[in-house]
C-alpha cells in the first residue's frame, strides 16, 4: 500500500523564476493538502484540493495556485520566487479532508 | 496570532522514563487534535489523536491527554526509547463547518538518551 509521494525531493531555483510541485495521495485517499514549513516552524496551510477544485486556501499570496488531476494526485505551482519562498513543501491526503492526514516526504525548495 | 503552541523547544529524557510533551491552543473551535512525529529528511508520521468528546486516548506507549478548560493537551510517552527521539508537533483542527486544515505547533525535539 503506498503512502504519500512527491517529487522532486530537492530543488533549487532562483528569484523570479516559477516551480511546480507534485504529489500523489495515499492509496484510497481523494484530498490533498498542501503545507509550507520554514526552518524552526510548524507546517503551515497553504490550500486543500477535493474534487479537483480548490476547497480551502489558507493566508497564502496568488502566487500559490493549486490543481488536482481525475486520479487525485495534485500540483503546487509558485510563480515569482522569493527567496522568503525556501522551505519544505509537504503533501498531506485525506478521506473527504476529515481526520488525520498523512504527509509524503516533503519537497526541499531552495531559492538563490 | 499562534493558535497552538509548543512552549518547551526541546525536552531531554532518560531511555525507560516517561516523556511528556505539552502543548496549549486559544481558538476555542479547535475540537479534534493529533500528534505527528517527524525525523529530519521525513514527513510528520501520524502518532495519536483525541476528539473533545474525550479527556484521554490511548495507544500502546502513547497517551494524549486533553484538558478541555484549561486549553491544554499533553503527549505521554511510556517507557521512552532512543528510537522515539524526533520532532513532535502538535495540531488542532475544527471539524464543524467548512474548515478543513490542520493548524500546528512549532514543535517540541525530544532526545531520548540511552
Amino acid at each position: 500500500d503506498a503512502g504519500v509521494t512527491q517529487s522532486p525531493t530537492h530543488l533549487i531555483k532562483t528569484r523570479g523564476q516559477q516551480v511546480t510541485l507534485r504529489c500523489s495521495p495515499k492509496s484510497g485517499h481523494d484530498t490533498v493538502s498542501w503545507y509550507q514549513q520554514a526552518l524552526g516552524q510548524g507546517p503551515q496551510f497553504i490550500f486543500q484540493y477535493y474534487e479537483e477544485e480548490e476547497r480551502q486556501r489558507g493566508n497564502f499570496p496568488d502566487r500559490f495556485s493549486g490543481h488536482q488531476f481525475p486520479n487525485y494526485s495534485s500540483e503546487l505551482n509558485v510563480n515569482a520566487l522569493l527567496l522568503g519562498d525556501s522551505a519544505l513543501y509537504l503533501c498531506a491526503s485525506s478521506l473527504r479532508g476529515m481526520g488525520e492526514q498523512f504527509f509524503g516526504p516533503g519537497t526541499r525548495l531552495t531559492v538563490l | 496570532d499562534q493558535q497552538v503552541k509548543q512552549n518547551s523547544p526541546s525536552l531531554s529524557v532518560q531511555e525507560g522514563r516517561i516523556s511528556i510533551l505539552n502543548c496549549d491552543y486559544t481558538n476555542s473551535m479547535f475540537d479534534y487534535f493529533l500528534w505527528y512525529k517527524k525525523y529530519p529528511a521525513e514527513g510528520p508520521t501520524f502518532l495519536i489523536s483525541i476528539s473533545s468528546i474525550k479527556d484521554k486516548n490511548e495507544d500502546g506507549r502513547f497517551t494524549v491527554f486533553l484538558n478541555k478548560s484549561a486549553k491544554h493537551l499533553s503527549l505521554h510517552i511510556v517507557p521512552s526509547q532512543p528510537g522515539d527521539s524526533a520532532v513532535y508537533f502538535c495540531a488542532a483542527y475544527d471539524s464543524g463547518g467548512s474548515n478543513y486544515k490542520l493548524t500546528f505547533g512549532k514543535g517540541t525535539l525530544l532526545t531520548v538518551n540511552p
